[in-house]
């Protein structure tokens, strides 16, 4: 079974300010790892992807990046967040040669 | 053209009827076909899986994909006030993975 943790499950940053969201997960070594986020009303984009430690994607040009330091640990950063940066952001695994991928509770973030 | 097509709805429909959520996709490396369910403020879980064209049934829910018309559904029978949710289809293919808009369901007692 696949197991995610996030958090924190809800922040409210101001503008300017640093951003840290931090991804944890349980199961077999050397998952495949996503970090979605999910506008209002709208669908998931992709932000990033990683294979492997130290080894990261990014799908959208953007205020964010993103780091693998541990196999299991994904974290998604920005040094100086933007009002549209508010969104609901999900990590997600998938493993080994599965075409699934599992969610993990999600990290609300307001930046006001 | 979105590579997969959602209707986002709202759509409201009484406890105990059948639910029909659709989608459609344009590229044909999509092989892998997915439901997800959100419930408000959390995250998606997996609903359904499907590979190959035809149905594939769990329970009260129905997956049915018709690759040659690139068009997906899920069906949901005797639907219940806790089915309300929104719905994401996903496909997957090409090194692609996908995601409709989401179809939000109210389902009222």
């Amino acid at each position: 079974s696949q197991t995610i943790h996030q958090w924190p499950a809800t922040l409210v940053q101001p503008v300017g300010s640093p951003l840290s969201l931090e991804c944890t997960v349980e199961g077999t070594s050397n998952p495949n790892l996503y970090w979605y986020r999910q506008a209002a009303g709208r669908g998931l984009q992709l932000l990033f992807y990683s294979v492997g430690i130290g080894q990261i994607s990014s799908e959208v040009p953007q205020n964010l990046s993103a780091s693998r330091p541990q196999d299991r640990q994904f974290i998604l950063s920005s040094k100086k967040l933007l009002l549209s940066d508010s969104g609901f952001y999900l990590c997600a695994q998938r493993q080994g040669d599965r075409n699934t991928i599992y969610f993990g509770e999600g990290s609300w973030l307001t930046v006001v | 053209q979105k590579e997969v097509e959602q209707d986002p709805g709202p759509l409201s429909v009484p406890e105990g009827a059948i639910v029909s959520l659709n989608c459609t996709y344009s590229n044909s490396a999509f092989q892998y076909f997915m439901w997800y369910r959100q419930y408000s403020r959390k995250g998606p879980e997996l609903l359904m899986y499907t590979y190959s064209s035809g149905n594939k049934e769990d329970g009260r829910f129905t997956a049915q994909v018709d690759k040659s018309s690139k068009y997906i559904s899920l069906f949901i029978r005797d639907s219940q006030p806790s089915d309300s949710a929104t719905y994401l289809c996903a496909a997957q293919g090409g090194g692609k993975l996908i995601f409709g808009q989401g179809t939000e369901l109210s389902v009222k007692p």
